[in-house]
């Protein structure tokens, strides 16, 4: 089963503009990770946030996790076509290192 | 540098033909995971393996069977696959704390 939803299903930007997504889960976590995936690919590795963190920033990536309401979201600064792909969120909900992968996101970024 | 390998990149197999999807690894990771992908949705998890230990979702069909015969390798068997079945396989690999998946270029299942 999935562990929880990502809105909005998709978004469509001009580039240079800010992209915002939000992902939110059921149970407790210890982690919250987002994943790119290019069409037809795999899935790649952005960021981490952990439990006890409320922000994190990795070059034009922003995070926040809201634990009370079980909320993260994603912004992307300065968007370029090269972003345009799926960005998913994941959570690992316990001691059992099954990871759980939100609905995902699809961005569209316009030249 | 491939880390994550699967082969192949597309599978073709008859309804009810079983088949076998795999996937090597090259980072002595103690975690291999199984996703399926279907089109424009999240992956699901069918289950995983921490070393030899075998975790299976208890909404994983009886249909889906996994192995793994040492630390680099891991397979998924297919006993009788359906039209449902059509899909993207991804494997994915991650260290004991589990803080980042790597991941396969998938395997693209069809079922004729």
């Amino acid at each position: 089963s999935q562990q929880g939803e990502e809105d909005p299903q998709a978004l469509s930007i001009q580039e240079g503009e800010n992209a915002t997504m939000n992902c939110s889960y059921k149970t407790s976590i210890n982690n919250l990770q987002w994943y790119r995936q290019n069409s037809g690919r795999g899935l790649v590795h952005l960021i981490l946030i952990r439990s006890n963190e409320r922000e994190k920033h990795s070059g034009r990536l922003r995070v926040t996790l809201d634990t009370s309401k079980k909320s993260s979201s994603l912004l992307i600064t300065a968007s370029r076509a090269a972003d345009t792909a799926s960005y998913f969120c994941a959570t690992d909900a316990g001691n059992n290192n099954d990871m759980r992968f939100g609905a995902g996101t699809r961005l569209t970024v316009k030249p | 540098d491939a880390m994550v390998i699967q082969n192949p990149r597309y599978q073709v197999t008859q309804f009810g033909k079983p088949v076998t999807l795999s996937c090597s690894q090259t980072l002595n990771h103690n975690v291999m995971y199984w996703y399926q992908q279907k089109s424009s949705q999240a992956p699901k998890l069918l289950f995983h393996y921490y070393d030899k230990d075998f975790n299976n979702e208890a909404d994983t069909p009886d249909n889906f069977q996994s192995r793994r015969p040492n630390t680099s390798f891991c397979f998924l068997d297919i006993r009788s696959p359906g039209l449902g079945d059509a899909a993207m396989y991804l494997c994915a690999t991650g260290g004991f704390t589990n803080e980042k998946l790597f991941f396969g270029s998938g395997t693209q299942l069809s079922v004729l």
